[in-house]
């Protein structure tokens, strides 16, 4: 059973580009959240999403960030137009169902490291 | 929403001491408490977690308490090892939202 899969794990990105950022979730898995490590601070929450819907995204900046979990395929985190502040460790995590419904937690993919140049 | 408060920041502890880790939460509705471990250029890893119907959980070297009534957990590590330097990570979360995380424990265990 291949655990949650990110990718591409490392992005070089030039000012004002687009990143896009996939994972999928482990297999049976149908909740993703997506957190952003800053270099040596903690996970910051993102957005918490099932497929074809966003449940919380309360820790998305207002603009130039956006995420889907289409019923096919990956979800993806997309970030537009990008600044040398979004450079940072991109986790994205899984669950089988909602949190609490037969005590499941969550686990995280490797990570994909965005350097913007 | 729910507020995680990790102490301390940073620990140093000699090879086969304890290290002990404490985290508070706001939100009474809380109901499940994991507990992660980064190491430096991965991914956090669960170690241990606990239910809000639980005191207590021990995993070998590794236990956790939740005290509901104070709204606290701690992570108790004995007998350290090198290998157990890393950044551990607190959170909190309760039905259908997200997982609140603490700002991270950064422990290092003196040889």
């Amino acid at each position: 059973n291949a655990g949650v899969m990110q990718n591409p794990r490392h992005l070089v990105r030039r000012r004002g580009q687009e990143a896009r950022l996939r994972c999928s979730p482990m297999k049976g898995h149908s909740h993703v959240y997506w957190y952003r490590q800053l270099p040596e601070e903690g996970l910051k929450f993102m957005v918490y999403l099932q497929k074809e819907n966003i449940i919380d995204e309360s820790g998305m900046p207002k603009e130039r960030f956006s995420a889907e979990f289409p019923k096919e395929g990956p979800s993806i985190l997309r970030i537009q137009q990008v600044v040398r502040g979004d450079s940072a460790a991109y986790f994205c995590a899984s669950s089988p169902t909602i949190q609490g419904v037969g005590g499941n937690t969550i686990y995280f993919g490797e990570g994909s490291w965005l350097t913007v140049v | 929403g729910e507020n995680v408060e990790q102490h301390p920041s940073t620990l140093s502890v000699q090879e086969g001491d304890s290290a002990v880790i404490k985290c508070t939460y706001s939100d009474s509705a809380s109901n499940y408490f994991p507990w992660y471990k980064q190491e430096l250029g991965k991914r956090p890893q669960l170690i241990i977690d606990i239910r809000s119907n639980v005191g207590e959980k021990k995993d070998q070297r590794i236990a956790v308490t939740l005290n509901k009534t104070a709204k606290h957990f701690s992570l108790h590590i004995t007998e350290t090892q090198p290998e157990d330097s890393a950044v551990y990570y607190c959170a909190a979360t309760s039905y259908g939202n997200q997982f609140y995380f603490g700002t991270g424990t950064s422990l290092t265990v003196i040889p």
